[in-house]
């Protein structure tokens, strides 16, 4: 019963290196999410997807993208890491419909720039 | 701009209190609102989940209210215990990308 499961769970990047943060979730649920947490910012959405094939942007997306091709998958990509982007980050999903029914979170990818 | 404000910050209780934690949220426009329990290191669980045509929902210790006109949320814990500590956050669906709007938790201890 893994629910949504992120890897990986740490990393340290240097400034300007790339990385892929994959979110797999395993109850079919048609909505992925991705968090990121910071002290007294909170959680902010960073790009979600309503399917398979659909990504969006949320709240702060600069610097990041985002693929969807498989329902169960959901990568999250740095293309130049920055020491702005240390930060926890959280995947979540949940079944639908759209903006109703409880919301399941991954266990935080914790990632450090230097 | 969406807020969602979660008063105090932090509380310290000793075991056995009944207690209340308070969330409040701007515009009305709401389709549910959820109270989340994190603990340090770990991601967020969801505890509740109340639909804006609820008033209220309870779970073992736990009753989690809905006052929309006021736009205002409480969990109520009774019967604290220890292994309640965590960081407790609520979040009000209805964001205008559809998502959740998260405020910043309330950080509880309940001490021995």
């Amino acid at each position: 019963n893994a629910g949504v499961t992120q890897t990986p769970k740490f990393r340290v990047l240097k400034t300007g290196q790339s990385m892929t943060l994959l979110c797999a979730q395993d109850m079919n649920h048609e909505y992925m999410y991705w968090y990121r947490q910071d002290p007294g910012m909170g959680l902010r959405l960073i790009h979600y997807s309503v399917g398979e094939g659909t990504t969006a942007k949320g709240e702060v997306p600069d610097g990041y993208n985002v693929s969807r091709l498989k329902k169960q998958n959901f990568l999250l990509g740095l293309e130049s890491a920055a020491p702005s982007q240390t930060s926890v980050y959280f995947c979540a999903s949940h079944l639908g419909p759209w903006n109703t029914g409880e919301l399941f979170f991954g266990e935080g990818s914790r990632l450090t720039v230097l | 701009k969406q807020e969602v404000t979660q008063i105090p910050a932090a509380l310290s209780v000793p075991e056995g209190e009944n207690l209340v934690l308070n969330c409040s949220f701007t515009d009305s426009a709401i389709y549910n609102l959820q109270w989340f329990r994190q603990d340090p290191g770990k991601g967020l669980t969801s505890l509740l989940l109340i639909q804006s045509s609820q008033r209220e929902q309870t779970s073992g210790r736990l009753n989690a209210s809905l006052d929309k006109s006021s736009g205002r949320s409480t969990l109520y814990i009774a019967a604290s215990q220890p292994g309640d500590s965590a960081t407790y956050l609520c979040a009000k669906g209805g964001g205008s990308q559809g998502n959740l709007i998260f405020g910043k938790g309330t950080k509880l201890s309940v001490k021995p």
